[in-house]
């Protein structure tokens, strides 16, 4: 079975800052990972996926992920962080069943501190 | 394209009674989902719909009903409201192709009191 993990439910970094938000993966087979963010009070739009053509991935917003298989993991980053980063980040992942089914983590609340 | 749109944005219930959210999507996808978020609880799916005239249950579906008559639209039904449906709803859309990402609506905030 697939599932995610996110490690951290609140991150807070001062603009200007790294930003590193992690994604633990579990997955039988090669699996589908996506980022998503949720500004307040929106719906949740997708940053970046991962669908094995390359390792490296980027997104919108100067947000990248990396996918390493040896540690599991997706973690999301952005070399210098503004103002307009802050809002909630959910990792997922895509369950190899009926329907392109996405399995959801708890999500990241990012905090950008002036 | 307006991609997924829902409707209402809010609603006030009173415990048991019943209401319909709305979703529609101009993307011509095949899947369709319907998920509730609770805060620090991420996204639970409620039910999904892999065409016209199919749905199927997803993690939380009790409480709910859905139909999908058409590709475009996938209403969710809530009967009997009760006080632990108080959530914001996001419904969603996806292409066929395996490791499509999907596409989410606005989102209804409700509350049952």
């Amino acid at each position: 079975a697939q599932s995610v993990t996110q490690l951290g439910s609140h991150v807070s970094v001062s603009e200007g800052a790294l930003v590193l938000l992690r994604c633990n993966y579990s997955s039988s087979v090669p699996p589908y990972l996506f980022w998503y963010v949720q500004y307040p009070n929106q719906g949740l739009q997708l940053l970046l996926k991962y669908t094995s053509a390359a390792t490296l991935v980027k997104g919108i917003n100067g947000f990248e992920a990396e996918f390493k298989k040896s540690e599991t993991s997706f973690h999301l980053t952005k070399p210098s962080a503004h103002m307009s980063d802050a809002a909630e980040y959910f990792c997922a992942v895509i369950g190899y069943n009926t329907g392109n089914q996405f399995y959801f983590g708890t999500g990241t609340s990012l905090t950008v501190i002036p | 394209n307006a991609g997924v749109t829902q409707t209402p944005k809010f609603r006030i219930l009173k415990i048991g009674q019943s209401m319909t959210l709305q979703c529609t999507q101009d993307m011509n996808h095949n899947y369709m989902y319907w998920y509730r978020q609770d805060p620090g609880m991420g996204l639970k799916l409620i039910y999904y719909s892999v065409g016209a005239g199919i749905t199927d249950k997803g993690e939380v579906p009790n409480g709910y009903n859905v139909s999908r008559s058409t590709t475009e639209d996938f209403p969710l039904r809530l009967e009997l409201a009760a006080p632990s449906q108080t959530s914001v709803y996001f419904c969603a859309s996806s292409g066929l192709a395996v490791g499509h990402e999907q596409y989410f609506g606005p989102g209804t905030r409700l509350t049952v009191t």
